[in-house]
């Protein structure tokens, strides 16, 4: 059974950093190019960024040089650094796997991320 | 960016009706066009994926079309667990975009 478990949200301040993890199983992890993806209420669904096979990244202007994607395929293991987060960032993250021009096929649960003073 | 423009934005649809939801692309997206159905509090789900392929597992009951700049996800038959939030979403270029999403609800 395929599973990705997201960890790491939280409530941070404006201007602070988190660090969200997913683990995966049941698929062969280091063969999909991995994505995160981020909802709000009033913004719905909106891509953050993402990691190919080979370890070239992707991000939108929006969080270009403040959230840096990693992945540890030796771990099934991908990771979102997020740095000077700000009240806009407020969002459930959800991690994903599917080829980077195709449908996400595998998703999380997601986890919420809550940035306030 | 590429705007993916859904419509409409909510409907209200009986048990068995058929139910037809559009997406539309600013410019001309190929066959680069994905479906996800999202139930409240869930993860997006993949239905449809390059326009008109059915994901595995999903009933046939869904079904995807069009090319370019319009497409279409029909339900052929709604079923109670079918009531949930519909999202398109385009791959053809970075970054990737989501439509806003259409609530099908029951009447």
């Amino acid at each position: 059974e395929v599973q990705l478990v997201e960890s790491g949200g939280g409530l941070v301040q404006p201007g602070g950093s988190l660090r969200l993890s997913c683990a995966a199983s049941g698929f062969t992890f280091s063969s999909y190019d991995m994505h995160w993806v981020r909802q709000t209420t009033g913004k719905g669904l909106e891509w953050v960024s993402t990691i190919g096979t080979a370890g070239d990244t992707y991000y939108p202007g929006s969080v270009k040089g403040r959230f840096t994607i990693s992945r540890e395929n030796a771990k099934n293991s991908l990771y979102l650094q997020m740095n000077s987060l700000r009240a806009e960032d407020t969002a459930v993250f959800f991690c994903a796997a599917g080829p980077r021009r195709g449908g996400l096929a595998f998703w999380g649960q997601g986890t919420l991320v809550t940035v306030s003073s | 960016d590429i705007q993916m423009t859904q419509s409409p934005s909510s409907l209200s649809a009986s048990v068995g009706d058929r139910v037809t939801i559009t997406c539309r692309a600013s410019q001309s997206i190929s066959t680069y066009l994905h479906w996800y159905q999202q139930k409240p509090g869930k993860a997006p789900k993949l239905l449809i994926y390059a326009a008109s392929g059915l994901q595995s597992g999903v009933p046939s009951r869904f079904s995807g079309s069009g090319s370019g700049t319009d497409f279409t996800l029909t339900i052929s038959s709604l079923q109670p667990e079918d009531f949930a939030t519909y999202y398109c979403q385009q791959s053809y270029s970075t970054p990737p975009t989501f439509g806003g999403g259409t609530k099908v609800e029951i009447k």
